[in-house]
């Protein structure tokens, strides 16, 4: 089966400092990845399409200098919180299409943000 | 945005019992998937279900699709307490620049009691 790896599964931070959450792909190369934000008892927002080789794309509303994303090869693509602040704190999870199995998603165990 | 909406929000039955969930959408798609979500945990495919069918199986699991209601179901037969967690349904939309970009709904959450 397809498998995302997504590390680290919790990060506390302090206010004003960058976290960088990292996703692959690892045993199929995911030319798009997408990273949701979900905050409790709530459903996942899409906050960007992280495509290989090129800019990502951000939905309306998401800061895309605040949330930095680098996909420089087929299986790993990263999130950067960029001086992260308290209303930063969420579960970030990403996930990855493998076109050769349909459009599922197959997704990262999800990283729990906590800033101070 | 979130198009999908799921009812009921929360869900509670015993060990054994039959679960329902429901799902709706608004525009036309490619293929409807339900996902699971243990708490604080990624989300697994459960099954997909793409719009020129009606009707899919997978063990436990059936799905009904109708898309002239733009509707639907994920039944979950003989539950057992490790089926607790949230179920999220999400709409495909097919290739091109949608590809894999699927929206989800709000989720029901099911808690089966031993």
């Amino acid at each position: 089966g397809a498998v995302v790896s997504q590390h680290p599964s919790r990060v506390i931070c302090k206010s004003g400092t960058s976290v960088k959450i990292e996703c692959r792909s690892l045993d199929f190369q995911a030319t798009t990845m997408f990273w949701y934000r979900q905050f409790p008892k709530q459903s996942l927002m899409l906050m960007a399409t992280s495509n290989e080789g090129s800019k990502a794309t951000y939905e309306q509303g998401v800061e895309k200098d605040k949330f930095l994303i680098n996909h420089a090869s087929l299986t790993l693509s990263t999130l950067t919180v960029t001086s992260a602040h308290p209303e930063d704190s969420s579960f970030y999870i990403c996930s990855a299409s493998n076109p050769l199995r349909d459009e599922k998603l197959f997704f990262g165990s999800g990283t729990q943000l906590s800033v101070l | 945005s979130q198009q999908g909406e799921e009812d009921p929000q929360a869900l509670s039955i015993q060990e054994g019992e039959n679960a329902t969930m429901n799902c709706s959408y608004k525009t036309s798609i490619n293929n409807l998937q339900w996902y699971r979500q243990n708490s604080g945990r990624g989300l697994v495919h459960l099954i997909l279900i793409r719009s020129n069918e009606r009707e899919k199986h997978s063990g436990r699991l059936r799905v009904t699709l109708d898309t002239s209601k733009k509707s639907s179901s994920l039944l979950i037969t003989a539950s057992r307490a490790a089926d607790t967690a949230s179920y999220f349904c999400a709409t495909g939309y097919g290739g091109g620049t949608s590809y894999g970009k699927l929206t989800f709904g709000q989720g029901t959450i099911l808690t089966v009691h031993p």
